[in-house]
């Protein structure tokens, strides 16, 4: 148990569905992260949300698009994704921006055909 | 661009064998290292992490890592691993700026045999 729960575990989805995925921490952090983990490439950050204002988008594309409604529960919608979108997402929270001390979800293993 | 590199994809071990994973980033300015460590069908967690003070960081498990600042290198360093230590591990920077990010490597998958 890491106190950062993500719903679905799993998610297979065509390219015109739309579906969202769910992090809530109970941790008490301040900050919320959503990285993608694809297999033998970094993990890659993709979402930063800090005192539920989002802090960084790093260049991912608009058919992602993540939300915040407060600082323990986070969302990541998705619409017309592509195969190569098929991957791991990890939520993760942290107490503050710079701990670096990351508490992370599980994941949400992502299958578009 | 600031990255992290890890320089084996896969190792495999036996069990007592010595381990060192290497982990090499690259950003001139203040940063702060760590290792996360994922367990075969659990989360990512924290190994250790290197701030300031002493480079040689101790961890959970007898793992330790040593800073070397001129060689831009965090390396990962277990004495004697045990089959439990098979695992996928993450060297990570987190890098100062406008707000700080946390920087990934590609992972070092390890197999311990018994």
């Amino acid at each position: 148990e890491t106190g950062v729960t993500q719903t679905p575990r799993h998610l297979v989805m065509g390219m015109t569905n739309k579906k969202s995925l769910k992090c809530e921490q109970h941790l008490g952090h301040n900050a919320m992260y959503w990285y993608k983990q694809s297999a033998k490439k970094p993990l890659e950050l993709m979402f930063v949300y800090n005192f539920k204002e989002q802090t960084e988008n790093n260049s991912v594309p608009s058919r992602f698009s993540p939300e915040c409604p407060n600082s323990s529960h986070l969302f990541l919608h998705l619409h017309t994704l592509q195969p190569e979108d098929s991957a791991l997402y990890l939520c993760a929270s942290s107490h503050g921006l710079d701990t670096g001390e990351l508490f992370f979800g599980e994941g949400s293993r992502l299958t578009v055909l | 661009a600031q990255s992290v590199s890890q320089h084996n994809h896969h190792v495999i071990l036996s069990e007592a064998a010595s381990l060192e994973l290497g982990c090499n980033y690259s950003y001139g300015g203040t940063v702060n290292l760590f290792w996360y460590v994922q367990y075969p069908g659990q989360h990512l967690q924290l190994l250790l992490k290197y701030f300031s003070g002493d480079p040689l960081v101790k961890g959970i498990k007898g793992f330790e890592a040593e800073f070397i600042k001129s060689k831009f290198s965090f390396n990962l360093r277990k004495p004697s691993v045990q089959w439990s230590d098979t695992a996928e591990y993450f060297c990570a920077a987190l890098i100062s700026g406008g707000y700080n990010k946390l920087i990934f490597g590609a992972g070092t998958r390890l197999a311990v045999h018994p």
